[in-house]
């Protein structure tokens, strides 16, 4: 069975500096895709960044980044120069297959992030 | 570009109501997803659907839930009849192909059962 674990129910930064939240996931197939989502107090879902599992370079978008450990099965998120915008709970999500050829997420329960002035 | 539309953002209605919630995927996306968020259970997936067809129900709670997807721009949950224990954010998600390409999600529904 797939399932990801977020360790960090909480986790405070200074403005500007950089954090790393962390993702563990669990799953027997060999083709799989891990994702980053923000969820704002607003309560909207948004994509952050994805990590497919052959990609042999870690993943980057912006001020975000995927260190992918593949032996470790660990899929953490680093955000570097935080910002108070970056105040949000952040789920690490999993796709696999589970009928035919469809994929579908697993998610973690996610970290509260909270970024501090 | 569109995003995932939902509708209503917020509904409050009488427990044993038929509650419709409403979802309009990204055009061209041709797998789509309904997903409830409560603070106890986390994210759980309902039920998806690719090329309109639904592919997992195995998410849906109970026979009271239903969804539907009579074509590629338009999917309905409908809750009948509803319980306050249903009292939920529900979002709905589309992605494109049966790779792994992200899913998109909607402002969500927060639905309230009183």
């Amino acid at each position: 069975a797939q399932k990801i674990t977020q360790t960090q129910p909480g986790m405070f930064v200074q403005e500007k500096e950089a954090v790393t939240l962390d993702c563990t996931y669990d799953t027997s197939d060999q083709s799989y895709g891990l994702f980053w989502y923000k969820q704002p107090s607003s309560g909207e879902m948004i994509f952050l960044i994805y990590q497919g599992s052959y990609d042999e370079q870690n993943a980057t978008e912006g001020r975000y980044s995927l260190n992918f450990q593949k032996a470790r099965k660990s899929a953490n998120l680093v955000i570097s120069a935080s910002q108070l915008g970056d105040s949000a709970m952040y789920f690490c999500a999993m796709s696999f297959i589970s009928s035919g050829s469809a994929r579908q997420l697993t998610f973690g329960s996610g970290t509260q992030l909270t970024v501090l002035p | 570009d569109a995003g995932v539309i939902q509708s209503p953002r917020h509904e409050v209605t009488e427990m044993g109501q038929e509650v419709t919630l409403r979802c309009k995927p990204i055009s061209g996306h041709n797998s789509l997803f309904w997903y409830r968020q409560t603070m106890m259970r986390g994210l759980e997936l309902l039920i998806y659907f690719n090329n309109n067809v639904p592919i997992d129900d195995s998410g849906m709670p109970e026979d009271r839930f239903s969804a539907k997807m009579p074509n590629a721009s338009f999917s309905t949950l409908k809750i009948q009849p509803s319980e306050p224990r249903d009292s939920a954010v529900y979002f709905c998600a589309s992605s494109f192909g049966t790779g792994n390409q992200p899913q998109h999600f909607g402002d969500g529904t927060r639905l309230s059962i009183l």
